[in-house]
Formats: C-alpha cells, structure tokens, sequence
C-alpha cells in the first residue's frame, strides 16, 4: 500500500519567513495530493490540493509543487504570519483504485514574532 | 447544511465500559471515515465506509466496531474500553466514487478518555 513520509516533524520560523515542508509517497499511482492544517484543539481543514497532471498550484501565500518522477511534494508558505501556527498534513491518493487518503505524519508549525 | 457533526463532544470512560461515538454528515457523501489522533500525533485510520452496508478495516481497527446502515450514519462501537483508546475520534466523510479526488470533511471531534 501508499506510505508517506513527511519532513520535518516540527519547524519554527519568524514572522515574514518562508517556510517549506515536504513529503515523499511510494505508490506511483497515486495522483491526489492534499494538505490540511489542524490548529490546536481543531479539527483538521483541506487548504490546498494538487493533482499529478500538474507541477505546481498557488493560493495567496500558500503553494504546493509536486515532482511525479522523484515521487515528492512540498508545502510553501510564504510571508508567514502567527495564525499559520499550526499542525500540517500531507496526504496521498490513487483516485483509480484507493478508497481512503494516506496521512502523513504531521509538522507542528510555530511561527515566532 | 451542518456538514459531520459528532456527538459526544467528551466523554470520560472507565476501564471495561462501552460505548458508541455516533456520527453523521447530511451532505449525501458516500464514503465515511473514523480516526483516531493520540496526543502530539498523526491520524490513523480505524475504519470507513465506501456505503451503506459497506465497511472496511483501516490500519488500527482492533478494539472497534462500526455499522453504516444509512448514508448519513456512521457510529463507531467501543467495546471494553481500554487506556489504551484515550485519544481524540474524529470522522470524516466525501463523496467519493467518481468525484475521488473531492475535499473530505472532518467532524469536531470526540475527546475520549478511559480511566
């Protein structure tokens, strides 16, 4: 089945910072990326997806970049602000033959003022 | 729309008791989902559901029991509890199907713990 692993597990960064995080998949066939922020004590919430016929996506200060042949994905936040402290999630996905996401493992983000 | 709402928001449990999380979504998605988030971790998958009548084991589904006789329900049986279920349960629901790659919707979640 899909593992995804996911780097790092936690990354603090000041406010206006850049901040990356990154994900590796296994299955090739998987072609649905998601990521969720959970913020404390919330249920985690979709903020950006992508899908593998194209590279990258963009919304305001958020970005994901996908590479199909190295099998990764990235997360870019950019001009970071204290409301994005939170939890992050990758997820992959094989909309042909998988009923259920593969999580990964989380980054606890802080942003510092 | 209410989208998934999940009852209780806590619960306190003692060792051997049982109970059911109970969940619901009225937006007509096909497949439901149970994890379950321990302290500082990820989520890992108990159970779903790809329809009525229809479940599946996920990574961590000992423990537990799930029906889905309706759209719309999904509860999550916890029988004999045990320390080891003190977590956080949320579900989750899409459509699924076709629309795969849709958005998939979280409860607020259950706040669970057994003494």
């Amino acid at each position: 089945g899909e593992n995804v692993e996911q780097h790092p597990s936690t990354l603090s960064v000041q406010e206006g910072d850049s901040a990356v995080i990154k994900c590796t998949y296994s299955d090739s066939a998987s072609n649905y990326f998601p990521w969720y922020k959970q913020e404390l004590g919330k249920r985690p919430q979709l903020i950006i997806d992508i899908r593998s016929n194209v590279g990258e996506k963009k919304d305001q200060r958020i970005a994901v970049t996908l590479n199909k042949t190295a099998k990764h994905f990235s997360l870019h936040i950019t001009e970071t602000q204290p409301e994005d402290s939170a939890v992050y999630f990758c997820a992959a996905f094989n909309t042909g033959t998988a009923s259920k996401l593969t999580f990964g493992t989380g980054t606890r983000l802080q942003v510092t003022l | 729309n209410a989208g998934v709402t999940q009852t209780p928001k806590f619960r306190i449990l003692k060792i051997g008791q049982s109970m059911t999380l109970q969940c619901a979504q009225d937006m007509n998605h096909n497949y439901m989902y149970w994890y379950r988030q321990d302290p500082g971790m990820g989520l890992k998958l108990i159970y779903y559901s790809v329809g009525a009548g229809i479940t599946d084991k996920g990574e961590v589904p000992n423990g537990y029991n799930v029906s889905r006789s309706t759209t719309e329900d999904f509860p999550l049986r916890l029988e004999l509890a045990a320390p080891s279920q003190t977590s956080v349960y949320f579900c989750a629901s899409n459509y699924g199907g076709e629309r795969r790659t849709d958005t998939q919707y979280f409860g607020p979640g259950t706040r669970l713990t057994v003494l």
